[in-house]
């Protein structure tokens, strides 16, 4: 069964520091990778999808990696804003339907 | 820029009550999901949809929830007789074909009392 973890479950830095936030996976054979935000009481929002193939993406001050083998993705974020401050979620997607999600990293940026 | 819709935002029923929640998909998106997020918990996958089908569902998804696509545009999620445990956030997802980007609704707080 796939389990999905993140860590730090929180994260509090500076405005303006770069961070990585962590994600790892048991089962390697995975079919691609999401990266999303979720702002307290609102829905996901997708920031980044890796397929299984690919070694990373990238997207404005966000880049993320996948190592399948060693079962882990990460996301950084370059020049972290107030703004940035949310919870992001990694879901691994095993077989074609099932997405497996992570607890997430709480993340405050301060002014 | 398109997005999902969920109606209503929040809902409360009495347990054993039905209740049915609806999404409205990304136009030209041909795969469906439902998520639910129970209050302080990950995000559970419930079930899939496509060509008017099931094509998978967790072991959460039991004979108490079904799902259908009444109109070609609403989406829905029917829970029969609802349970106190069935009280969470639950989010549609819309993807354009499989393995492309799942896109979320903003979701549905259900309150069973």
């Amino acid at each position: 069964k796939q389990e999905v973890t993140q860590i730090p479950a929180a994260l509090s830095v500076p405005e303006g520091e770069n961070l990585v936030l962590n994600c790892s996976f048991t089962d390697s054979a995975i079919y691609n990778l999401q990266w999303f935000r979720q702002d307290p009481g609102k829905g996901l929002t997708s920031l980044l999808l890796i397929q299984s193939s690919q070694r990373e993406q990238t997207s404005g001050r966000l880049n993320a990696s996948l190592d399948k083998s060693s079962g882990r993705s990460t996301l950084y974020i370059a020049a972290s804003q107030p703004g940035d401050s949310a919870t992001y979620l990694c879901a691994v997607r095993r077989g074609n339907n099932d997405m497996r999600f992570g607890a997430g990293t709480r993340l405050t940026v301060k002014p | 820029e398109p997005e999902v819709t969920q109606t209503p935002s929040h809902q409360v029923t009495q347990m054993g009550q039905e209740v049915i929640l609806r999404c409205v998909p990304i136009s030209n998106h041909l795969y469906f999901y439902w998520y639910r997020q129970i209050l302080g918990q990950k995000v559970e996958f419930l079930v899939s949809f496509y060509n008017n089908e099931i094509s998978e569902k967790s072991e959460i998804f039991d004979d108490q929830f079904s799902v259908e696509r009444p109109d070609g545009s609403n989406f829905t999620l029917k829970i029969r007789s609802t349970k106190l445990e069935d009280s969470a956030m639950y989010f549609c997802a819309t993807e354009r074909a499989l393995g492309y980007e799942q896109y979320f609704g903003p979701g549905t707080r259900l309150t069973v009392t």
